[in-house]
Formats: structure tokens, C-alpha cells, sequence
């Protein structure tokens, strides 16, 4: 069965700070893999995804993302933080249909002034 | 385009209670999926509607159910509610279409039980 980590729950940077959002998967097959956004009171959003092709995935608002299969990882990464990008971000894989989607269990990003 | 609808957007309703959930999938999506979102528990799948079938489905007691309709537009439906199902309800939506394999959300169903 799949499984997704984030390492840590919350996430605290200063405005125009990198960030830096980790994801880890366990899958016995490359899965597809998400970055999705949900501000308060709304649902998710799609911020990117890698499905084939090129690992460096680049995404709304700026963010990108770098599958790296060695590491089974898939972090989420934006170079300079905005008060706007506060929100809590979720990573998520599916199977290679496009099916049985498994979320991480987010990561709450706060951006200090 | 129309994105994912879901209404109503808050409910609230007492223990023992029976509760019709709302989801409207962006137009020539069939695929509908219902997750439960919970301080605790995080994101986690109901099940997953394809073309009036149920596909996919996740860990959750009989209580609750779903169906979809010929337009796939889908239902949940969660009978005998405990204080426990609070939670916001959302419902996603996702196309077969080749290269397209993201799920679209909705807003969500905020539900309080009491």
C-alpha cells in the first residue's frame, strides 16, 4: 500500500525566505505525485504535479517540486516566501491510473513579517 | 468551466441524526471521490464513484454511504451521526481524459454535529 510523509506538521519561515516542504513516499512503483494548497475554509487546490518526464516540476505561484526517485522523495520548494503562501500544503501520490489517491498529512506553513 | 460544487456549505445537525451530502463534479468529470477532513485524522478517502459504480473504497463504518447519478453528480450519506463526523466533507472530481489525472476539489461541506 502507498503512504505518504511530511516531515513536520508545522513550518515557520520569514517573508522572503526559501521554503522548504518535505514529502516522502513509499510506493513499490513510481507513483504519480501532488503538491496541493487549501487555505482556510476552502477546499484543495492544485499547486503541481509530476507524472513522466522531466523531475523539476515547476508550479503556481511560484513554487516547483524535484522527484527524486532514489530518495522516494518529492519536496516543495519556492525561493523567496510571500505572507500570501501561508496556508497548510498537502503531498499526495496516486497509482499510475490516475486512481487511489493517498494525501500526506500536511504541513502547516506560516510566513512571519 | 464550472468547478466542483458542494452543497450546503455548512450543516448542522444532532447526534443520531441522518445527513445528505452534495457534490457536483466539473462538467465530462465521472469520477467522483468523497474524503473526510479532521483536525486529527487529517485527509482521509470515504470512496470513489466512476460512472454510477462505486470503484474505490476507503476504511469507514457502514454509516456511511454514496451513489452517483447518471449526470455524475454524486450523494453522501452518513445515517446515525456521532459527535465524532464533525468534520469538513469534500469531493473531489477527476476526468479519464489521456494526460489529465489530478483530482479537482470543491469548497467542502462543513458538518457540525451536536
Amino acid at each position: 500500500a502507498q503512504s505518504v510523509t511530511q516531515l513536520g506538521s508545522h513550518v515557520s519561515v520569514s517573508e522572503g525566505a526559501l521554503v522548504l516542504l518535505r514529502c516522502n513516499y513509499s510506493s513499490s512503483v513510481p507513483p504519480y505525485l501532488f503538491w496541493y494548497v487549501q487555505y482556510p475554509n476552502q477546499g484543495l487546490q492544485l499547486l503541481l504535479k509530476y507524472t513522466t518526464g522531466a523531475t523539476l516540476v515547476k508550479g503556481i505561484n511560484g513554487f516547483e517540486a524535484e522527484f527524486k526517485k532514489s530518495e522516494t522523495s518529492f519536496h516543495l520548494t519556492k525561493p523567496s516566501a510571500h505572507m500570501s503562501d501561508a496556508a497548510e500544503y498537502f503531498c499526495a501520490v496516486s497509482d499510475l491510473r490516475g486512481q487511489n489517491f493517498v494525501f500526506g498529512p500536511g504541513t502547516r506553513l506560516s510566513v512571519l513579517p | 468551466k464550472a468547478g466542483v460544487t458542494q452543497t450546503p456549505r455548512y450543516l448542522i445537525k444532532t447526534r443520531g441524526q441522518q445527513v445528505t451530502l452534495s457534490c457536483s463534479p466539473i462538467s465530462g468529470h465521472r469520477s467522483v471521490s468523497w474524503y473526510q477532513q479532521t483536525p486529527g485524522q487529517g485527509l482521509q478517502f470515504l470512496f470513489e464513484y466512476f460512472s454510477e459504480t462505486q470503484r474505490n473504497k476507503g476504511n469507514f463504518p457502514g454509516r456511511f454511504s454514496g451513489r452517483q447519478f447518471s449526470n455524475s453528480r454524486s450523494e453522501m450519506n452518513v445515517s446515525t451521526l456521532e459527535l465524532g463526523d464533525s468534520a469538513l466533507y469534500l469531493c473531489a472530481s477527476s476526468s479519464t481524459a489521456a494526460g489529465s489525472n489530478e483530482q479537482f476539489f470543491g469548497p467542502g461541506t462543513r458538518l457540525t454535529v451536536l
